[in-house]
């Protein structure tokens, strides 16, 4: 099971910033927090993840909260092309069977003009 | 190669005919994972290859799913006797042992039993 929530879906208008929430309140301190998108018939694409501190590349931003129950997946500019599913995702990476990535239902983001 | 390829991209097949599809994970890429998604929704996890260890075939749903990896690079999944239930999108990644970053999919392999 998805140790994560997310809103089913939501909007953005084209050049704006892109706040997408994700909960994950029984994160374990050895789990990361990844997140993927999917664009319409395509396979998931990596965006980025993290452990504590906060994220940056050329993608995306990541924030998450000091207690690591939450974060948010910060694109700045949408366009239109990043209308898809993402995917907030927690993983361990310990060892054992941490290569598993479990995908929940996601959130559509849809970027209008 | 530059990414993940996964091939043939569209399979229409009738039931009861055997299937294969094949992914070419990127070159180094020592892990290899496939998941399949049905029309609407998540991925489901199938099999995990890494190195030469055993594969971790605990997701696959029947003992009619096979998969091999030839020569720790190219990957076959072979679905015997398909059901109208095996229509799903099949998606094969790779990765660099089990790294920190991400896994890199291909585009998937549309797999149809009429």
């Amino acid at each position: 099971d998805a140790k994560t929530t997310q809103p089913t879906s939501m909007d953005c208008a084209e050049g704006r910033a892109a706040n997408l929430p994700c909960n994950h309140s029984t994160i374990s301190g050895n789990e990361y927090v990844y997140w993927y998108r999917q664009i319409h018939s395509q396979g998931p694409q990596y965006i980025i993840h993290g452990l504590k501190n906060n994220e940056t590349n050329e993608m995306a931003s990541l924030i998450i909260t000091e207690d690591r129950k939450s974060s948010t997946l910060i694109l700045p500019h949408a366009t239109l092309r990043d209308t898809a599913v993402y995917y907030c995702i927690v993983r361990d990476y310990s060892g054992g069977s941490n290569y598993k990535l479990t995908f929940g239902k996601g959130t559509l983001l849809t970027v209008n003009p | 190669g530059a990414g993940v390829s996964q091939s043939p991209s569209n399979k229409v097949t009738e039931k009861g005919k055997d299937v294969e599809l094949r992914c070419d994970p990127i070159s180094g890429h020592t892990a290899l994972y496939w998941y399949r998604q049905s029309l609407g929704q998540g991925l489901e996890f199938l099999i995990y290859f890494q190195g030469n260890s055993a594969p971790d075939k605990s997701g696959l749903p029947s003992d009619r799913f096979s998969a091999e990896r030839t020569g720790g690079s190219v990957s076959t999944l072979t679905i015997q006797r398909t059901q109208q239930e095996d229509s799903a999108v099949y998606l094969c990644a790779s990765s660099l042992a089990i790294s920190g970053g991400g896994y890199t999919f291909g585009s998937g392999t549309r797999l149809t039993v009429v």
